[in-house]
């Protein structure tokens, strides 16, 4: 089976802090994803990443960015963490390929800015 | 720029009751996915749809996908309780060598017995 694994299941960060959200795949993904997911909105993609060191801006990537210096690892992180990022945020992985591109996702990270 | 819309965003349905959930999406797009998700869980791939006209069967649930009416619906066949999650459907978006998948709101199904 497909293993997307997230550092943290919860996490309470004060403002102004500099956050690292880490995620692993163990399938050999070519790409990874992070998603923000709030009620009514769905989930909003906020960076990805199609290769090592490759990444590319989602739709809300304002106040984020992303290392991939690995293939299996994907970080994301919030430079100055504000209370408008307070949000559950999900890890994603796929394969690259014309057979399409299941997602697999981590467990989540609740995070919460005071 | 592709966007996904789905409706309703709530629906509270009997069991034993049928009932279809929508998935539209703006651009040409030929891969839709549908996940579940339980409350405080992550996402479960339910089905993934890759050409037009497909239909997909899980038990009680079928997907199917209209790439012409850029339509796909979940239906829900006699609801029994532990049908209780939110869906979601994503559609394929390709750019050159990147690939993502662009999310709906969601549709949060309660099954009252």
């Amino acid at each position: 089976d497909v293993k997307v694994t997230q550092s943290s299941r919860y996490l309470v960060k004060r403002t102004g802090e500099k956050v690292f959200l880490e995620c692993v795949q163990d399938m050999d993904h070519e790409n990874m994803f992070w998603y923000r997911q709030d009620p009514g909105l769905g989930l909003r993609l906020i960076y990805f990443s199609y290769d090592v060191k490759m990444k590319e801006k989602g739709d809300i990537p304002e106040g984020y960015s992303v290392s991939r210096e690995k293939k299996e690892r994907f970080s994301l992180i919030l430079e100055s963490a504000s209370t408008n990022q307070t949000s559950m945020y999900l890890c994603a992985s796929s394969q690259r390929g014309v057979r399409g591109f299941e997602a697999f996702f981590g467990q989540g990270t609740r995070l919460t800015v005071v | 720029e592709l966007k996904v819309e789905q409706n309703p965003l709530f629906l509270s349905m009997q069991e034993g009751k049928n009932y279809t959930i929508y998935c539209n999406y703006s651009t040409t797009s030929d891969r839709l996915y549908w996940y579940r998700q339980d409350p405080g869980k992550s996402l479960e791939s339910l089905f993934v749809l890759l050409s037009n006209g497909a239909v997909k069967q899980e038990g009680r649930l079928m997907a199917s996908l209209d790439t012409k009416a850029r339509l796909s619906t979940l239906h829900i066949t006699a609801a029994v309780h532990d049908l209780s999650a939110t869906y979601f459907c994503a559609a394929a978006y390709y750019g050159g060598a990147t690939n993502k998948l662009i999310f709906g709101t969601g549709t949060l199904l309660a099954v009252q017995p």
